[in-house]
């Protein structure tokens, strides 16, 4: 198993462009999960996904949108960057386990600079 | 909303010496999980904890539920170069989303 994969690992925007990160699991999770982490701080939840087709705002979810077709697939876009949006982003999927939620497994990340 | 308070904000210690660091929350939770993330790393799943009061080991890790599902706190004995990164909890809200915050993390500094 891959488990999850980020593309791209690293990118340079200009203010106003628009970009979509790509994210894909294949361990069939339910839960999918989109976080961004600034330089030295902790992990901010953005969207999150709890199967296909259905999708849900977390903490920080201006600026940014996402779709859930496919269990596998869970792009997060940004339509109009932002130097705010100058980050790490990390995608992350999970499964349930008897009790509530299982472990959550994280993509390497896409580095992200908006200029 | 939810706050999830973590402490400290970054510790250092010599090689050797114990480490814990605090999750606290404002409100009840239905579980918590641990994770560690290294230097330039994504974060990697340790451990979860759903019973109040539950204890759980693994090697020089030792991490406790709170009784009042509250805190919950990781401690690590006899800390070595390999347990530098930064640690986090993360919590499941009780209000029937399926949403997992973080908190701000704990960064630890080995000396060698």
């Amino acid at each position: 198993n891959a488990g999850v994969t980020q593309t791209p690992k690293f990118r340079i925007l200009k203010i106003g462009q628009s970009m979509t990160l790509q994210c894909a699991q294949d361990m069939n999770h339910n839960y999918m999960y989109w976080y961004r982490q600034d330089p030295g701080m902790g992990l901010k939840l953005i969207y999150y996904s709890v199967g296909a087709g259905i999708t849900d705002k977390g903490e920080v979810p201006n600026g940014y949108n996402v779709s859930r077709s496919t269990t596998e697939d869970f792009p997060l876009r940004l339509e109009l960057a932002a130097p705010s949006q100058t980050s790490v982003y990390f995608c992350a999927s999970g499964g349930s386990l008897a009790g509530g939620f299982g472990p959550q497994y994280f993509g390497p990340g896409t580095r992200l600079l908006v200029l | 909303g939810q706050q999830v308070m973590q402490i400290p904000q970054y510790q250092h210690v010599q090689e050797g010496e114990d480490f814990t660091t605090y999750c606290n929350s404002s409100t009840t939770l239905s579980n918590i999980q641990w994770y560690k993330q290294r230097p330039g790393g994504h974060p990697v799943f340790l451990i979860q904890l759903v019973k109040s009061g539950e204890v759980k080991k693994q090697k020089r890790l030792t991490f406790q539920f709170g009784e009042a599902k509250k805190n919950s706190s990781l401690h690590i004995t006899a800390t070595q170069t390999t347990d530098v990164g930064t640690y986090f909890c993360a919590v499941v809200l009780m209000d029937s989303s399926y949403k997992l915050i973080f908190g701000s993390g704990t960064r630890l500094l080995v000396r060698p």
